[in-house]
């Protein structure tokens, strides 16, 4: 079971450039999930999806965008790379809300701008 | 104040050890309480969650939620050195999770 699969692992990204983390389910969830992890901050959550066509923000979601076109991909764009950027991206999903079922994270995907 | 709040340590107990890890919310009106396990360059895995105040128990684990208080824990009893990771807090509120920052545990041999 390949479960949530997040590409790239690494990147380093230059002020300015943009870029696409990829983000793919096999588990036919319908729920998605982005998130960013800093140190000593815990998880914050970016931006979301209830479903294909369906993507809502989450509490840090400036700098960032998401589409769902279909049931298994969630890619985050990232426009105008920033230093403030920089954290380990990590993409989560579950069977309906978070609320009374398990999210399941993949291996995330450590960003650096310089 | 943060929302969520939780020690971030770290924790360094020897093998066999109880271990308490809490955290404390401010709004009340999180519903599910839940605790990740993320062991390092890792995503995190659902430990184990609770809905209302008290005690629920897995194994090894005994998670307790005290909502009058805004209060919840995870107790480790016979911690083993495959427990040490990073335990999260989290609890939710529709479709939106917030987080502890994590503590860090090692359990020494």
């Amino acid at each position: 079971n390949a479960g949530v699969t997040q590409t790239p692992k690494f990147r380093i990204l230059k002020i300015g450039q943009s870029m696409t983390l990829q983000c793919t389910q096999d588990m036919n969830h319908n729920y998605m999930y982005w998130y960013r992890q800093d140190p000593g901050m815990g998880l914050k959550l970016i931006y979301y999806s209830v479903g294909a066509g369906i993507t809502d923000k989450g509490e840090v979601p400036n700098g960032y965008n998401v589409s769902r076109s279909t049931t298994e991909d969630f890619p985050l764009r990232l426009e105008l790379a920033a230093p403030s950027q920089t954290s380990v991206y990590f993409c989560a999903s579950s069977y309906s809300s978070t609320g009374n079922t398990e999210a399941f994270f993949g291996q995330g995907t450590r960003l650096t701008v310089v | 104040q943060k929302e969520v709040e939780q020690d971030p340590g770290p924790l360094s107990v020897p093998e066999g050890a109880i271990v308490s890890l809490n955290c404390t919310y401010s709004n009340s009106a999180f519903q599910y309480f839940m605790w990740y396990r993320q062991y390092s360059r890792k995503g995190p895995e659902l430990l184990m969650y609770t809905y209302s105040s008290g005690n629920k128990e897995d194994g090894r684990f005994t998670a307790q939620v005290d909502k009058s208080s805004k209060y919840i824990s995870l107790f480790i009893r016979d911690s083993q050195p495959s427990d040490s990771a990073t335990y999260l807090c989290a609890m939710t509120l529709l479709n939106d999770m917030r987080f502890g920052a994590g503590t860090r545990l090692t359990v020494k041999p």
